[in-house]
C-alpha cells in the first residue's frame, strides 16, 4: 500500500528513443509534481498539476509531456532522449496547501 | 530558480554529536520545510514551519526560521548512525510550488 508509487524504478535508454514513467499516488491528494533531482542531487521542480488542470511548467524542453489521466496519476512522457536528460526522476503529491510533500521513490534514468 | 540553498554542502560528524545545517531562501515564503532522503530513496518530510513562526521542535530535531534574514536552521541533537542521510529545506510561496535546494549531505559515525 505505497502512498506514491512510480514505475519503472530503473530506466536505460539509447538516445533518441521516447520513454514513459508512470505515477500513482493513493493518498487523495489534488496536487502533483515532476521533481528532477540531477547528479549533485538538485531538486528541480518540473511540472505541478491541480486535479488534472496544468498550474506549474518550468522551463522545461517540450519534448516533456505530462499527462494526467485522473487525479490520482500523473505521468511523464519524453521524447527523443537527450544524454542530458540522464537524473532521478520524482514524482511527489500533496494535500491543497502544500504542507507536506509524499515523495515516490524516484525512477533514475539513463541515456546512453 | 533555486530557491532554497543549504549550508554545509556535507558535514561528516561522531555519533552522539548534534548536527547543524542552515538553508538561505531568496523570495518571501509561506513556509519552510525540511526533507530527508536516504540514499536512492525518496524524499521524506520532517518538519514544517510556518512563516510567522520562530521555532519548532521535533523529537530530536530542531528548527528556526528568522523570515528578517531569509534562513533557517535544522539541528539534529544527538545523532544516531541512522541519520545518515542528505537533508533539504524547500520552501513554499503562494504558487503552488515547493523549491528545493541542493542539500547538506550529513554522515554520522560510528
Amino acid at each position: 500500500d505505497t502512498a506514491v508509487s512510480q514505475t519503472p524504478k530503473y530506466l536505460v535508454t539509447q538516445m533518441g528513443n521516447d520513454k514513459s514513467i508512470k505515477c500513482e499516488q493513493n493518498l487523495g491528494h489534488d496536487t502533483m509534481y515532476w521533481y528532477k533531482q540531477d547528479s549533485k542531487k538538485f531538486l528541480k521542480i518540473m511540472f505541478s498539476y491541480n486535479n488534472k488542470e496544468l498550474i506549474i511548467n518550468e522551463t522545461v524542453p517540450n519534448r516533456f509531456s505530462p499527462k494526467s489521466p485522473d487525479k490520482a496519476h500523473l505521468n511523464l512522457h519524453i521524447n527523443s532522449l537527450e544524454l542530458g536528460d540522464s537524473a532521478v526522476y520524482f514524482c511527489a503529491s500533496s494535500p491543497l496547501g502544500l504542507v507536506e510533500a509524499f515523495f515516490g521513490q524516484g525512477t533514475r534514468l539513463t541515456v546512453v | 530558480s533555486q530557491q532554497g540553498e543549504e549550508d554545509p554542502q556535507a558535514l561528516s560528524i561522531q555519533e552522539g554529536e548534534n548536527a547543524t545545517m542552515n538553508c538561505s531562501y531568496k523570495t518571501s515564503i509561506n513556509n519552510l520545510q525540511w526533507y530527508r532522503q536516504n540514499s536512492g530513496r525518496g524524499l521524506v518530510h520532517l518538519i514544517l514551519i510556518r512563516s510567522n513562526e520562530r521555532e519548532k521542535h521535533s523529537g530530536r530535531l530542531r528548527v528556526t526560521l528568522d523570515t528578517s534574514k531569509k534562513s533557517s536552521s535544522l539541528l539534529i541533537t544527538a545523532s544516531r548512525a541512522a541519520d545518515t542521510a542528505s537533508y533539504f529545506c524547500a520552501t513554499e510561496s503562494n504558487d503552488y510550488k515547493l523549491s528545493f535546494g541542493a542539500g547538506t549531505t550529513v554522515t554520522v559515525r560510528a
